[in-house]
């Protein structure tokens, strides 16, 4: 399968600060990529859809001006986590989509942030 | 509207026994089904899924399931269970068209014992 890579894996930051989070896709086109955040022995939870070039789709009651989310190229999504708060601490994980059709969203390896 | 359920957050096995993992779901439209696995602190692994076709589809591991929709239902089987099948399982639906987005399932942890 095709290969999604997100970085960093592990992030430790002091409150108030904030943190950008990368998801590429390294060998495929991704023109929908998808943030999730994972709370301990959770399900996923869909925070953002986004397509390359437009603005980012927030599900219901995840912040905007929070968690910035970027799509500028087909390669590569970020998430920034603004002024970041201990309740903001999770795992969070990306998956990118490849061209209209494809049913298959390819997970990169996972995030954990630790706001101390 | 889409949603997943599955039944019982933990199950136990031993090696060598069946694993059955037991997902149903309910779409307003014809639904493309995922199974997926998660290690500690990794990103979700693909095992397999169904979009149209045979409704028995094998993946990767040895795992399959069937899509049953008259019981709307995608349970997991393995017929035989080794220590490292040990992980958190995820059952996902998605409507039928490239702009879908996955519903998760809350996950089933499976443990294995010697």
């Amino acid at each position: 399968g095709a290969v999604v890579s997100q970085h960093p894996s592990r992030v430790i930051c002091k409150s108030g600060t904030s943190v950008k989070i990368e998801c590429r896709s390294l060998d495929f086109q991704a023109t929908t990529m998808f943030w999730y955040r994972q709370f301990p022995k959770q399900s996923l939870m869909l925070m953002a859809t986004s397509n390359e070039g437009s603005k980012a789709t927030y599900e219901q009651g995840v912040e905007k001006d929070k968690f910035l989310i970027n799509h500028a190229s087909l390669t590569l999504s970020t998430l920034t986590v603004t002024s970041a708060h201990p309740e903001d601490s999770s795992f969070y994980i990306c998956s990118a989509r490849g061209q209209t059709g494809n049913t298959e969203a390819f997970f990169g390896q996972g995030t954990r942030l630790t706001v101390v | 509207a889409q949603s997943v359920t599955q039944l019982g957050s933990h199950v136990s096995v031993s090696e060598g026994a069946l694993v059955l993992l037991r997902c149903n779901y309910s779409s307003s439209v014809p639904p493309y089904l995922f199974w997926y696995v998660q290690y500690p602190n990794q990103g979700l692994q693909l095992l397999l899924k169904y979009t149209t076709g045979a409704t028995l589809v094998k993946g990767i591991n040895g795992f399959e399931a069937e899509f049953k929709k008259s019981e709307t239902s995608f349970h997991l089987t393995k017929p035989s269970a080794h220590m490292s099948d040990a992980a958190e399982y995820f059952c996902a639906v998605s409507g039928n068209s490239g702009y879908s987005t996955l519903t998760f399932g809350k996950g089933t942890m499976l443990l294995v014992s010697p």
